[in-house]
């Protein structure tokens, strides 16, 4: 069965700064994909980003960006300028690419950000 | 507006109660889902359906129901067997095409149920 680390329950950042949570997978499969799902204070789950195991390239979506390390099981988020809105838990989440579009969430990461 | 809606935002039963959470969906979306939330537990998948008139158990499925009468709904049903019940509920859809299409899950804003 697929398992999904977080190992980092809390995290903060200044505003302006960088800030990198970490996520580990563990998995005897070849092709899958990986997200971070943001949880703000709205409880409203909002996709991240979205890395495909098949790509070497790691994923960009603006000022969020992966280290995708398919050989380690490792896919840590950078988040680069931190903004206040950034504040929320992070989840890393594991899809199979198999028929059942299941995910398996980790446990977390709060993010704080000071201004 | 197209989205996915989930009733009502906080719901409070009774020990030994069944109880039903709604999820709908606009999106003519194939796939539905629901997870439980938990402190320090990340989300686990409770159900979810692939089509209308057919559904599978997730990880978590003792003490829940669910059907899957309509494509545009998804209803979860925490029946007195669910010895835990107290949890945040987050339903999802996705347009499922296949084995190697991936389809982004969008999520409701979720239902707090809380057992008095």
């Amino acid at each position: 069965a697929q398992t999904v680390t977080q190992s980092q329950p809390e995290m903060s950042v200044q505003e302006a700064e960088t800030v990198t949570l970490s996520c580990t997978y563990d998995t005897s499969e070849s092709d899958y994909y990986l997200f971070w799902y943001k949880q703000p204070p709205s409880r409203q789950m909002i996709l991240v980003i979205r890395q495909e195991a098949y790509k070497q390239q790691n994923a960009t979506e603006n000022r969020f960006s992966v280290n995708f390390q398919k050989a380690a099981k490792s896919f840590s988020l950078k988040i680069s300028d931190s903004q206040l809105g950034d504040a929320a838990m992070y989840f890393c989440a594991y899809r199979s690419a198999g028929i059942a579009d299941k995910l398996i969430f980790g446990t977390g990461t709060r993010l704080q950000v000071f201004p | 507006d197209g989205g996915i809606t989930q009733s009502p935002k906080y719901l409070f039963r009774k020990e030994g109660q069944n109880v039903t959470l709604s999820c709908e969906q606009n999106l003519n979306h194939d796939a539905m889902y629901w997870y439980r939330q938990d402190p320090g537990q990340g989300l686990r998948l409770i159900y979810y359906s692939q089509i209308v008139n057919d559904f599978q158990k997730g990880d978590i499925a003792e003490g829940y129901s669910v059907s899957r009468e309509k494509k545009e709904s998804f209803p979860l049903t925490v029946t007195s067997a669910q010895k835990n019940p107290t949890a945040f509920y987050l339903c999802a859809s996705s347009p499922y095409s296949g084995r190697t299409t991936y389809n982004e899950q969008f999520f409701g804003p979720g239902t707090r149920l809380t057992v008095l």
